[in-house]
């Protein structure tokens, strides 16, 4: 099976930069996604890693390390509009390269 | 217009009623999936389909059913619904995207169907 863990909920400030951690247990790893998803609504993509280090995309980076099970999503300059769920998901091809997903971190920044 | 749309959006139901949810898509994917959600516990796959003939179950599919009616199409069914069926479902299609780091078949969401069983 696959065990993926990542924290309930995070506050941050508006225009701070905050980090997102997500571990994760699995066998045959084929790559890791984040998502985020505001109340209510659909999830959408944000980013990918399949190698490790840092991919950067914009105010957020993602980052993996392979051998430790660790992932990090990272915001940068913080806006109100950042305010939602993040969700780390783990694709394995022992898993058929169906995606599981983490519990999902609530981020809620405030002014 | 969305890419992938689901209907109903919202349904109140009864216990052992059956219930459908639709699913349709007009990004050309061959693969569609549906999962649902539930506080605390993320995204769960009840069923995908990889193309019109291939079907098969996810991690939760007991108590469910789907058809894939055509490319574009995929729907799933709540035989006899019951009270903890009652969550956010969402339907999903995925391709083959080409990211920085190689093939990353990214998945597209539906808007979601809130589902409350009495």
């Amino acid at each position: 099976g696959q065990n993926i863990d990542q924290p309930t909920e995070m506050t941050a400030t508006e225009g701070a930069i905050v980090q997102i951690n997500c571990t994760y247990q699995t066998s045959g790893f084929n790559g890791l996604f984040w998502y985020q998803q505001h109340a209510g609504e659909a999830p959408t993509f944000l980013s990918y890693n399949v190698l490790d280090g840092l991919e950067e995309k914009g105010r957020f980076s993602s980052f993996l390390s392979r051998s430790k099970g660790y992932s990090y999503l990272l915001l940068k300059e913080l806006q109100m509009k950042d305010s939602a769920s993040y969700l780390c998901a783990v694709r394995s091809y022992n898993a058929g390269n169906m995606l599981t997903f983490g519990g999902g971190t609530r981020l809620m920044v405030k002014p | 217009d969305a890419d992938v749309t689901q209907t109903p959006r919202n349904r109140i139901t009864k216990t052992g009623k059956r219930i459908m949810l639709e699913c349709s898509q007009t990004k050309g994917h061959d693969r569609m999936y549906w999962y649902r959600q539930d506080p605390g516990l993320g995204l769960r796959l009840i069923y995908y389909s990889f193309d019109v003939k291939d079907i098969n179950k996810g991690e939760i599919s007991d108590g469910y059913s789907v058809s894939r009616q055509a490319q574009a199409k995929f729907s799933l069914s709540l035989e006899s619904a019951i009270p903890n069926q009652t969550a956010l479902y969402f339907c999903a299609t995925s391709g083959r995207g080409q990211g920085a780091q190689g093939t990353t078949d990214e998945q597209f969401f539906g808007p979601g169907t809130r589902l409350t069983v009495l």
